[in-house]
């Protein structure tokens, strides 16, 4: 089975500065990989998601995130963050009939 | 479009009472997926229809919960009796199909305690 993992449970970051939010996985075998957020008592939301083709993958809101086979990552950026990026992100790796999300990262910006 | 539409957004109940959540998934979309989101276990699939069957109830912690999905425009998942370790966060999302590539879009949660 699967297993996503989200190192930083919790990010804080100053306004306007970069970020970037880990998630690793277990098996690279067939799987899409997807980013997702979640803002304070809302359901979640699809940021961006690789399917096949350019390991770079550019979401909504400005972040990116990086597919790396290798290294079994997914790696989610921001060069500038804003307020309103505060939010709980969630990782998730569909395999199979199977979707796996990590445990999550709230993300902080402090003005 | 009217998005996932969860209801109630809120319950409250008492020990080894029923509790039903309900989902409507988006017009169109063919799977529907229940999921719970808890601080200590994160967000867990619970049971996911496709075409109104369901497919894979293994993520179904036990018995006492069960999931109905009569038509292609509703669904149900069922706590009976309840316990105060159900109390979460219930998310409905739905997709297209059940293809790995399809995103799920996800409703707001049903926010469930049990006292």
């Amino acid at each position: 089975a699967q297993s996503v993992t989200q190192l930083d449970s919790q990010v804080p970051v100053f306004e306007e500065a970069p970020v970037e939010l880990r998630c690793n996985y277990s098996s690279s075998v067939s799987v899409y990989l997807f980013w997702y957020v979640q803002y304070p008592n809302q359901g979640l939301q699809l940021l961006l998601k690789y399917l096949s083709g350019s390991t770079l993958v550019k979401g909504i809101n400005g972040f990116e995130a990086e597919f790396n086979k290798s290294q079994t990552s997914f790696h989610l950026r921001k060069p500038s963050v804003h307020i309103s990026d505060t939010a709980e992100y969630f990782c998730a790796v569909r395999s199979g009939n199977q979707f796996y999300f990590g445990t999550g990262t709230s993300l902080t910006v402090i003005p | 479009d009217a998005g996932v539409i969860q209801s109630p957004r809120h319950e409250v109940t008492e020990m080894g009472q029923e509790v039903t959540l309900r989902c409507k998934p988006i017009s169109g979309h063919n799977s529907l997926f229940w999921y719970r989101q808890t601080m200590m276990r994160g967000l867990e699939l619970l049971i996911y229809f496709n075409n109104n069957v369901p497919i894979d109830d293994s993520g179904m912690p036990e018995d006492r919960f069960s999931a109905k999905m009569p038509n292609a425009s509703f669904s149900t998942l069922k706590i009976q009796p309840s316990e105060p370790r159900d109390s979460a966060v219930y998310f409905c999302a739905s997709s297209q199909r059940a293809a790995r590539t399809d995103t799920q879009y996800f409703g707001p949660g049903t926010r469930l305690t049990v006292l």
